[in-house]
């Protein structure tokens, strides 16, 4: 067990609709990542917070957006979903002064219909 | 994009016997790790090697690195069925803020 949780574990959405993913990490994490991994697929880096704020961001257009709470729990938010959009989430949350070593939490699998 | 390349992308092999996998990479590094994760759900870290390490050990995983040729190897002995799941490595690329850029896995299957 990392002590990072995801909710829902599982989801289902129409095209066009918004989703909200959550996360929480434990006490000491500042910084939270979050991934996108298709079936079959390495996960791709979305974006990552630190300190509340956007810490850097990978090749995702803005409909995907994100947000840190003062709590160590996070969003992923997602607008206008497309089918590609399908695909297991995960966040990942590190230890101050370890950042180089991530703590997964075990996902939520997004089905756009 | 993906950063990595593992290689090679599906492996079987009888139990006991030791699995090796292989992991290239593109840009220069401050560390590399690898990940198992079992049936699409959460990724587990097992081990990192720093740029400047060429060999690491922990239990059964011997995992080494050559930053001249940017390839990495991940070595579990004496495998047992439940190392059967997907084995990814993942770069934290110099000035990247800790952004992991991963390839696409190894699946490994134990055969008891």
């Amino acid at each position: 067990e990392t002590g990072v949780t995801q909710s829902p574990t599982h989801l289902i959405k129409t095209r066009g609709q918004q989703v909200t993913l959550r996360c929480s990490s434990q006490s000491g994490h500042n910084t939270v990542s979050w991934y996108q991994q298709a079936l079959g697929q390495g996960p791709q880096f979305i974006f990552q917070y630190y300190r509340e704020e956007e810490n850097g961001r990978g090749n995702f257009p803005p409909r995907f957006s994100g947000l840190q709470f003062p709590n160590y729990s996070s969003e992923l938010n997602v607008n206008a979903l497309e089918l590609d959009d399908s695909a297991l989430y995960l966040c990942a949350s590190s230890l101050v002064g370890k950042q180089e070593t991530q703590y997964f939490g075990p996902g939520t699998r997004l089905l756009v219909l | 994009s993906q950063q990595g390349e593992e290689d090679p992308q599906a492996l079987s092999i009888q139990e006991g016997e030791n699995a090796t996998m292989n992991c290239s990479y593109k840009t220069s590094i401050n560390n590399l790790q690898w990940y198992r994760q079992n049936s699409g759900r959460g990724l587990v870290h097992l081990i990192l090697i720093r740029s400047n390490e060429r060999e690491k050990h922990s239990g059964r995983l011997r995992v080494t690195l050559d930053t001249s040729k940017k390839s990495s190897s991940l070595l579990i002995t004496a495998s047992r069925a439940a190392d059967t799941a997907s084995y990814f490595c993942a770069t934290d690329a110099k000035n990247s803020n800790y952004q992991l850029i991963w390839g696409a896995g190894t699946k490994l299957i134990i055969k008891p």
